[in-house]
């Protein structure tokens, strides 16, 4: 079945900065690929997803990036805000499910 | 819209006993699953409905765990004789379509059950 490693576990950024989390995914079927971003007590929250036939995907502050040759993708958030502090989650699909990754809990120290 | 609601917030149970976990997806959301999180990792998938059957229940621990969406709708997940290492928050998500990969997955805010 597939199997979802994240990494970092823990990254601190100053405000401002840039904030990247990478992922790896072992069943090349596989071919959806959503970030989650969870607040405490919160269920997650999609932020941005990428399809396999997609290299890269931009939302503003957010970018997603996949290299399905390698099977890895990485989620980048630039000029990162206080607020953009929670734990983030990535996910490759099996069939109709979710695998996800171990998760990043990102904190952005003003 | 409302998003996906769970019902209770938190629940705490006595070791042995049997719980039931109620899920209200988004309306006109085809697809429905039930997600478990322990403390400090990453969604672990239990089962997944399309329409009132069970396209997936290959992540089920066990048969002390069932779950069912008679309707097409509502869905329950049942615990019977908890045991401690059942505490976890378990999540439910629905999708427009389950049928396609694609589809997102909407979230709930998750059911704290704690057993004592």
């Amino acid at each position: 079945g597939e199997n979802v490693e994240q990494h970092p576990s823990t990254l601190s950024v100053q405000e401002g900065d840039s904030a990247v989390i990478k992922c790896t995914y072992s069943d090349s079927a596989s071919n959806y690929f959503p970030w989650y971003k969870q607040e405490l007590g919160k269920g997650p929250q999609l932020i941005i997803d990428i399809r396999s036939n997609v290299g890269e995907k931009k939302d503003q502050r957010i970018a997603v990036t996949l290299n399905k040759t390698a099977k890895h993708f990485s989620l980048h958030i630039t000029e990162t805000q206080p607020e953009d502090s929670a734990v983030y989650f990535c996910a490759a699909n099996q069939g109709g499910k979710l695998i996800f990754g171990q998760g990043t809990e990102l904190s952005v120290k003003p | 819209g409302a998003g996906v609601s769970q019902t209770p917030s938190n629940k705490v149970t006595e070791k042995g006993k049997y719980v039931e976990l109620r899920c209200d997806p988004i309306s006109g959301h085809t697809a429905l699953y039930w997600y478990r999180q322990s403390l400090g990792q990453g969604p672990e998938f239990l089962i997944y409905f399309q329409g009132t059957g069970a396209a997936d229940d290959s992540g089920l621990p066990n048969d002390r765990f069932f779950a069912v969406r008679p309707e097409g709708s509502v869905s329950t997940l049942k615990i019977q004789r908890t045991e401690r290492g059942d505490s976890a928050v378990y999540l439910c998500a629905s999708s427009a379509n389950g049928g396609f990969f694609y589809a997102e997955q909407f979230f709930g805010p998750g059911t704290r059950l704690t057993v004592l």
